[in-house]
C-alpha cells in the first residue's frame, strides 16, 4: 500500500497570508491527525478527523482549522500567518475499527516557512 | 492534559552497546504508548508500541517496558548499530488518536 502523502512538501508564505495543506491517508485509513513540529515546542497535536468530523482538538488558536473529505483526504488551513507558524506540519493516518488509540503512520510533512 | 517527559535529551553509545530512553507521563488514563524514530529530514517512523494491559513487548533488538503504577515507560535498544542513530520520541494517548509526545532523545551510535 502507498504510504501517507502530503502536498506541498515545501511552502514559503508571507505574514498575514493564509495557507492550505493537504494530506492523503493510507488506503482504508479513516482517521487523520495533524501535528506541528518545531525545534522549540517539539511535536504538538493540532486536531484529528474521523469520518469527516473533527473528533479531537489540540491547544492551538482558531486560525488553525481543518476538514476531511468523504475519501478520508484531509486539509488543514492556517489563516493570518505569523512568523511563529513556521514549522514542519505532519499528518498521520490510522486504521480504526472501534475507537481508541491505534497505530499512526506519518506522512513526510510540509515544511512551511513564514517570512 | 497529558504531559510526557523524556530523558535523556542526548545519548551517545558505542556500537554494540545498549541504549535506554525513559519517559514519564502524567495522566493515569493514558493507555497507549508508541515510540517513533525520526532520522534527519525524514518522517517519524513507528518502531514499537505498547498498551497498558501489557508490561513488556519485544521486537528483535528493540523492547519497551511499561510501569503503570509509576507512570513510566522505557525503550531499550540492544546491540546498537550506526543506523540506529536518530531522534527517538515517546508518546502517550488516552484512548484517542491524539498523541502527546516527549521532547525527543538524540541517539548517536559511535562506530
Amino acid at each position: 500500500k502507498a504510504g501517507v502523502t502530503q502536498t506541498p512538501r515545501y511552502l514559503i508564505k508571507t505574514r498575514g497570508q493564509q495557507v492550505t495543506l493537504s494530506c492523503s491517508p493510507i488506503s482504508g485509513h479513516r482517521s487523520v491527525s495533524w501535528y506541528q513540529q518545531t525545534p522549540g515546542q517539539g511535536l504538538q497535536f493540532l486536531f484529528e478527523y474521523f469520518s469527516e468530523t473533527q473528533r479531537n482538538k489540540g491547544n492551538f488558536p482558531g486560525r488553525f482549522s481543518g476538514r476531511q473529505f468523504s475519501n478520508s483526504r484531509s486539509e488543514m488551513n492556517v489563516s493570518t500567518l505569523e512568523l511563529g507558524d513556521s514549522a514542519l506540519y505532519l499528518c498521520a493516518s490510522s486504521l480504526e475499527a472501534a475507537g481508541g488509540a491505534y497505530e499512526q503512520y506519518f506522512g513526510p510533512g510540509t515544511r512551511l516557512t513564514v517570512t | 492534559g497529558e504531559n510526557v517527559e523524556q530523558h535523556p535529551s542526548t545519548l551517545s553509545v558505542q556500537e554494540g552497546d545498549s541504549a535506554v530512553i525513559k519517559c514519564t507521563y502524567s495522566d493515569s488514563a493514558s493507555n497507549y504508548f508508541p515510540w517513533y524514530k525520526q532520522e534527519l529530514g525524514k518522517r517519524p517512523q513507528l518502531i514499537i508500541d505498547i498498551r497498558s494491559n501489557v508490561g513488556e513487548k519485544k521486537d528483535q533488538r528493540i523492547a519497551v517496558t511499561l510501569n503503570k503504577t509509576a507512570k513510566h515507560f522505557s525503550l531499550h535498544i540492544t546491540e546498537t548499530q550506526p543506523e540506529d542513530s536518530a531522534v527517538y520520541f515517546c508518546a502517550a494517548s488516552g484512548g484517542a488518536n491524539n498523541l502527546f509526545f516527549g521532547t525527543g532523545t538524540r541517539l548517536t551510535v559511535i562506530p
